[in-house]
């Protein structure tokens, strides 16, 4: 079946750094999103790509889909506290009902 | 408010024991899922329901059951037979159709002692 694979699992930068997460699916993918869970918290959606090398950026947050529409990545810059958290990726493969998430990365910072 | 509420928020119970967690949601979604969150896992599909009266088995379905009676509840029974129930579950909503977000509730820690 489907599997979206996420790396790193843990990422610890100082406040400042730049942080980048990154989203692998054994096949090609409709569309991904993009979820950020606080400690203790539920995932919320962040965002969703659906056209092959889409762009997209939210303030500090750089959202890709390769153009292969197998991968995916995050990347934040100059990272603050208020980032801290586990980012997922989820993808949805043609024709499939259902969103396989990736294992996630949680990203703790130091202050 | 619109949105997904799950209650109790932490829930015990003993080994033997089904457990019924509740979801509910007022945003006239038709699609609603339930997953299952370990430490430092991912988010693990047990069921989903597309529509009323229906839904189907997702990755680790076994010792779980689901009814979708009503559009704004999918609740879920943690069964004996789930081997290892301890875990965090968290219950999603979602328009129809494969470009809509999933909302997701508070989620239940249950704890099987």
């Amino acid at each position: 079946g489907q599997q979206v694979m996420q790396i790193p699992q843990y990422q610890h930068v100082q406040e400042g750094e730049d942080f980048t997460t990154y989203c692998n699916s054994s096949t090609t993918l409709s569309n991904i999103q993009w979820y950020k869970q606080r400690p203790g918290g539920h995932p919320v959606f962040l965002i969703q790509l659906v056209k092959s090398g889409e762009v997209k950026k939210q303030k500090r947050l750089t959202f890709q889909f390769g153009e292969a529409k197998k991968n995916s990545s995050l990347h934040i810059t100059a990272t603050q506290t208020t980032d801290v958290g586990t980012y997922f990726c989820a993808g949805r493969g043609g024709g499939a009902q259902k969103l396989v998430f990736g294992q996630g990365t949680r990203l703790t910072i130091n202050p | 408010d619109g949105g997904i509420t799950q209650s109790p928020k932490y829930l015990f119970r003993k080994e033997g024991q089904n457990v019924t967690l509740s979801c509910e949601q007022n945003l006239n979604h038709d699609a609603m899922y339930w997953y299952r969150q370990d430490p430092g896992q991912g988010l693990r599909l047990i069921y989903y329901s597309q529509i009323v009266n229906d839904f189907q088995k997702g990755d680790i379905a076994e010792g779980y059951s689901v009814s979708r009676e009503k559009k704004e509840s999918f609740p879920l029974t943690v069964t004996s037979a789930q081997k290892n129930p301890t875990a965090f579950y968290l219950c999603a909503s979602s328009g129809q159709g494969g470009l809509n977000e999933q909302f997701f509730g508070p989620g239940t820690r249950l704890t099987v002692l």
